[in-house]
């Protein structure tokens, strides 16, 4: 079965200074990854997509992500944090990977604080 | 694109009570899923169908609820008799089957407190 785990429940960190919000991911197989963002009371928003293509994917808001299947990693990452970052991450793997009709599992979440 | 729809966007309801939550999916999308958030159990799916047709509805938690899915514009999640445990986010979401087709857009959930 596909899973994934954020390493992290919370992170913190100061405006400005970079990002780095870890997970790790089990698959049969090549998975297809994603990561959310939840901001404070409001739906979920894709940020990037892993799809066998680019190891390296570049999402929105400036956030990438690498893919590494060595490790078997999916972690988030962005230069420099801004304030309106702070929200709720979410890693996600999808069932049955290159499948759009099939569900997604989440991982925990991992709660991003940003300090001014 | 108005996106996914769901209503109510918060209901309060007392235990016993009858509660129906309502998706419209993106048009054009054929497959819509129902999650649901809790601070104990995290994002987890409860149902999900493809072409109105349900395919797995191992994750709806007993027989108090239920989904349907009458048409491709319209799903309901229903809970009869609602508890407080039942007290949750719920999510639906739709995407385009197909290869290349990957994302799943989210609604905006429905928050429900039952008391």
């Amino acid at each position: 079965a596909q899973s994934v785990t954020q390493l992290d429940s919370h992170v913190s960190v100061s405006e400005g200074t970079p990002v780095l919000l870890r997970c790790n991911y089990s698959s049969s197989y090549s998975p297809s990854l994603f990561w959310y963002v939840q901001h404070p009371n409001k739906g979920l928003q894709l940020l990037l997509k892993y799809t066998s293509a680019a190891t390296l994917v570049k999402g929105i808001n400036g956030f990438e992500a690498e893919f590494k299947k060595s490790e078997t990693s999916f972690h988030l990452t962005k230069p420099s944090a801004h304030m309106s970052d702070a929200a709720e991450y979410f890693c996600v793997v999808r069932t049955i990977p290159n499948s759009g009709n099939t569900p997604l599992v989440f991982g925990k979440g991992t709660r991003l604080s940003v300090i001014a | 694109d108005a996106g996914v729809i769901q209503s109510p966007r918060h209901e309060v309801t007392e235990m016993g009570q009858e509660v129906t939550l309502r998706c419209k999916p993106i048009s054009g999308h054929n497959s819509l899923f129902w999650y649901r958030q809790t601070m104990m159990r995290g994002l987890e799916l409860l149902i999900y169908f493809n072409n109105n047709v349900p395919i797995d509805d191992s994750g709806m938690p007993e027989d108090r609820f239920s989904a349907k899915m009458p048409n491709a514009s319209f799903s309901t999640l229903k809970i009869q008799p609602s508890e407080p445990r039942d007290s949750a986010v719920y999510f639906c979401a739709s995407t385009l089957s197909g290869l290349y087709q990957e994302t799943q857009y989210f609604g905006p959930g429905t928050r429900l407190l039952v008391l």
